[in-house]
């Protein structure tokens, strides 16, 4: 069964810092792995999509990377801003029929 | 449309009540997930629509939830006798192709307490 985690559960910093949070699944055999963010009370946002053959995915400051054979994403963010304070989620397809969530990084940006 | 829309927004049920969730995917997306977020926590599958075939239903907690999408579209996750271990935020995603490999959108979710 695959299980995913993220490390750390929370991460506080001050602005314009670089900061890297961490994704790990059990099995490496997915299609895809999906960054969401998500603010509170709200529902998710997709930030990245990682396709299985690519390795990294860029998007204005946000840089994702995957490395499936050792079952880990990052997600890369450069010069954080207090707007960038939310939960962040990973989601893994497991060339099933469904995405499995890490219990998502708590992320709050200091102004 | 232009995004996922799921209605309503908030619930509150008293214990033992019958509710209706509701979710409009995106226009012309094939697939419709459900999921169960608690508090705190990420999302938990619930069960998978591929058009109005329910593939996977294997996530659903007891036989008192029950999904439908009857002609392809709109969904309609409906949970009987609700519990307080109910209590959770259920999010509907909808993709473009058949299983996942495709970008999901989720929608804002509703927001169900049992009291």
């Amino acid at each position: 069964k695959q299980e995913v985690t993220q490390i750390p559960a929370a991460l506080s910093v001050p602005e314009g810092e670089n900061l890297v949070l961490n994704c790990s699944f059990t099995d490496s055999a997915i299609y895809n792995l999906q960054w969401f963010r998500q603010d509170p009370g709200k529902g998710l946002t997709s930030l990245l999509l990682i396709q299985s053959s690519q390795r990294e995915q860029t998007s204005g400051r946000l840089n994702a990377s995957l490395d499936k054979s050792s079952g880990r994403s990052t997600l890369y963010i450069a010069a954080s801003q207090p707007g960038d304070s939310a939960t962040y989620l990973c989601a893994v397809d497991n060339y099933g029929q469904n995405f499995v969530f890490g219990p998502g990084t708590r992320l709050s940006v200091l102004p | 449309g232009a995004g996922v829309s799921q209605s309503p927004r908030y619930k509150v049920a008293k214990r033992g009540q019958d509710v209706a969730l509701r979710c409009d995917p995106i226009s012309g997306h094939v697939s419709l997930f459900w999921y169960q977020q608690a508090l705190g926590q990420g999302p938990e599958f619930l069960t998978y629509f591929q058009n109005e075939a329910q593939l996977d239903k294997s996530g659903l907690p007891s036989d008192r939830f029950f999904a439908e999408r009857p002609e392809g579209s709109v969904s309609t996750l409906k949970i009987q006798r609700t519990q307080q271990e109910d209590s959770a935020v259920y999010l509907c995603a909808s993709s473009s192709r058949t299983g996942t490999g495709t970008e999901a959108f989720f929608g804002q979710g509703t927001r169900l307490t049992v009291v």
